[in-house]
């Protein structure tokens, strides 16, 4: 079963506008990750939060996470067509094995 | 630097038949973990190796099994498919010693079964 959820299901925004995803999850964690796929491929990496972590900057990313409310924020500052993917949050639960969200797909017209 | 490698990059089988997916991990990491994403969902954890054994499986029934070598590189069997099975496997490389924070995935095998 999954984890948690992903909020929205999709977004579609212009290029040039902020994009804001929303995890929640439903168990401990030591950390909480970020994963972009492109058309139903391989999953890339995008950012790691640890829980002892608040608030974490890659590039045009910015990751929250609210351990009392278990639940992480993904933004995406002045998007471009190419940030057009799914977006999924992956929790360890404590364990060695990666815990996936339903996914966020977005959508970005030039 | 080699990522993440699967072979192959779709298959097409029959209900009741047998597939083997293979996978090459990234230079340097000695942990495989197995995913199946179905349409529309989140990749599901299937198992994971690390010196050449099981270490963690998920929800996943016995039809659903792996193996390890002595490069690293493993192998997801799944006897007895069933419709429910077409999916994209998905295989994830990382090193324990890291304490395998970040997986790194390769690009999938679709796996349709008729």
């Amino acid at each position: 079963s999954q984890q948690g959820e992903e909020d929205p299901q999709a977004l579609s925004i212009q290029e040039g506008e902020n994009a804001t995803m929303n995890c929640s999850y439903k168990t401990s964690i030591n950390n909480l990750q970020w994963y972009r796929q492109n058309s139903g491929r391989g999953l890339v990496h995008l950012i790691l939060i640890r829980s002892n972590e608040r608030e974490k900057h890659s590039g045009r990313l910015r990751v929250t996470l609210d351990t009392s409310k278990k639940s992480s924020s993904l933004l995406i500052t002045a998007s471009r067509a190419a940030d057009t993917a799914s977006y999924f949050c992956a929790t360890d639960a404590r364990t060695d094995k990666l815990i996936f969200g339903t996914g966020t797909r977005l959508q970005v017209f030039p | 630097d080699a990522g993440v490698t699967q072979s192959p990059t779709h298959l097409i089988k029959t209900r009741g038949q047998q597939v083997t997916l293979r996978c090459s991990p990234k230079s340097g990491h000695d942990t495989v973990s197995w995913y199946q994403q179905a349409l529309g969902q989140g990749p599901q954890f299937i198992f994971q190796y690390y010196e050449e054994e099981e270490r963690q499986r998920g929800n996943f029934p016995d039809r659903f099994s792996g193996h390890q070598f002595p490069n690293y590189s493993s192998e997801l069997n799944v006897n007895a498919l069933l419709l429910g099975d077409s999916a994209l496997y998905l295989c994830a490389s990382s090193l324990v010693t890291s304490g395998q924070e970040t997986q790194y995935f390769g690009p999938g095998t679709r796996l349709l079964v008729l």
